[in-house]
């Protein structure tokens, strides 16, 4: 089964809104990640937090992370039109390659 | 980074037939990772693909429906046979870097009348 559930399962803002999606798994992870998939094609990497880390940005993101909770939130401030695509998180896990993807996120930006 | 090329990029067959995705990676792997995404739905993992050995299959997959090739470290084929309109999904290839990154080829959208 998925590890990782996400919700909102889809989200619909206006351009310059600040987006957010969260994440929550069921097992200890070593890592966990955001990825980008525009329109059904390969996903795009956007972030990783290991699990030692409670928050992480990059540019207009921002991600957190809390163990306790099993949970992972992913923000995107000041949206743009391009945002617009789904968002999965994934989880990876010390000692093994694969990685277990969440459920995903329809993210829409309305101009 | 990893620059993957995944073809062909969509397909329309005919059940009971057969299709072979290929994935070629820009440069040499260990594993390669087979992911199923059917509509509106997140990523499963099919198998991950060592070169020199058998792939290893996921719980729900098996050889003789998804026969995997990998005849070297950059290369790695997937065949989705015997098809029937539940196979219609998006297949993708993938490739890590680093502990966990993962890279992705654009996927092959294939659609089974």
């Amino acid at each position: 089964s998925q590890q990782g559930e996400e919700d909102p399962q889809a989200l619909s803002i206006q351009e310059g809104e600040n987006a957010t999606m969260n994440c929550s798994y069921k097992t200890s992870i070593n890592n966990l990640q955001w990825y980008r998939q525009n329109s059904g094609r390969g996903l795009v990497h956007l972030i990783l937090i290991r699990s030692n880390e409670r928050e992480k940005h990059s540019g207009r993101l921002r991600v957190t992370l809390d163990t306790s909770k099993k949970s992972s939130s992913l923000l995107i401030t000041a949206s743009r039109a391009a945002d617009t695509a789904s968002y999965f998180c994934a989880t990876g896990f010390q000692g093994a390659q694969k990685l277990v993807f969440g459920q995903g996120t329809r993210l829409t930006i309305n101009p | 980074s990893a620059v993957i090329s995944q073809k062909p990029s969509r397909d329309i067959c005919q059940r009971g037939t057969s299709l072979t995705i290929q994935c070629q990676v820009d440069s040499q792997v260990t594993m390669m990772f087979w992911y199923r995404q059917q509509p509106g739905q997140s990523l499963t993992l099919i198998a991950t693909a060592n070169q020199g050995s058998e792939a290893t299959y996921e719980s729900g997959f098996v050889i003789d429906k998804f026969p995997i090739s990998r005849p070297n470290l950059t290369f790695s084929t997937l065949t989705v046979s015997n098809m029937s309109p539940e196979d219609s999904s998006i297949y993708l290839c993938s490739v890590h870097r680093g502990p966990t990154e993962a890279f992705f080829g654009q996927g092959t959208r294939l659609t089974v009348v």
